[in-house]
């Protein structure tokens, strides 16, 4: 998975817990991404980085945020998790800021009950 | 509103033969578009990417064509094996960055 972790790799939670979810990469591309997969749907943005301390806001970003600290690191919470963030969370990375050729983690398994 | 279509249901296919997959969108100009592999519980793995000036991609034994009059890009895989089994994903870029993905097709190569 070119040297993206992901952890916790698996989490059960309750609603109204906050979650945080991290991702971690020894390539040191500048571009990070967080992204949700749900079935029968194709992978949605939630926010992105393109730098240190630089976030912005994808298609789903509504119910989290992100901070970027270290070029490294790229951290997922979820301020008040919902049943409706029970998914799966990949985390990928990119040299490109137009997207292209991106690597994915091995992805978190979430369930908000 | 913008649109990427994946054949849903699951294209079974005979070792040997040559898998077909389609990828179809609508409200949308991309600049270049992507095709990833996933097996289940991991992440996607990028395999080719193509340019909306460019016609055709290939890559071993992956060909992928791309038709912005058709609005379509397929994905060849020819002499399949059971190890190509996973779900295909397409992703359309755009000029302006944004990136859509389709939600896949699964792909079967029985023995």
């Amino acid at each position: 998975d070119a040297g993206i972790t992901q952890s916790p790799r698996h989490k059960v939670t309750e609603t109204g817990t906050p979650v945080t979810l991290r991702c971690h990469q020894t390539e040191n591309h500048r571009y990070m991404y967080w992204y949700r997969q749900d079935p029968g749907h194709g992978l949605r943005l939630i926010h992105y980085s393109y730098g240190v301390k630089d976030t912005d806001k994808g298609e789903v970003s509504d119910g989290y945020s992100v901070s970027r600290s270290k070029t490294e690191d790229f951290l997922l919470t979820l301020e008040s998790a919902t049943s409706s963030q029970t998914s799966v969370y990949f985390c990928a990375i990119s040299e490109s800021e137009a997207q292209e050729t991106q690597y994915f983690g091995p992805g978190t398994r979430l369930l908000v009950l | 509103s913008q649109k990427i279509e994946q054949n849903s249901e699951a294209l079974n296919i005979q070792e040997g033969k040559t898998a077909t997959l389609t990828c179809n969108y609508t409200n949308y100009s991309p600049a270049y578009l992507q095709w990833y592999r996933q097996d289940p519980g991991r992440g996607p793995v990028f395999l080719l990417l193509i340019r909306e000036n460019e016609k055709e991609k290939r890559k071993e034994r992956l060909k992928v064509t791309f038709d912005t009059t058709l609005k379509q890009s397929l994905f060849h895989i020819t002499a399949s094996q059971p190890a190509d089994s996973a779900t295909y994903l397409c992703a359309l870029g755009r000029s302006n960055y944004q990136l859509i993905w389709g939600a896949g097709t699964k792909l079967i190569i029985k023995p």
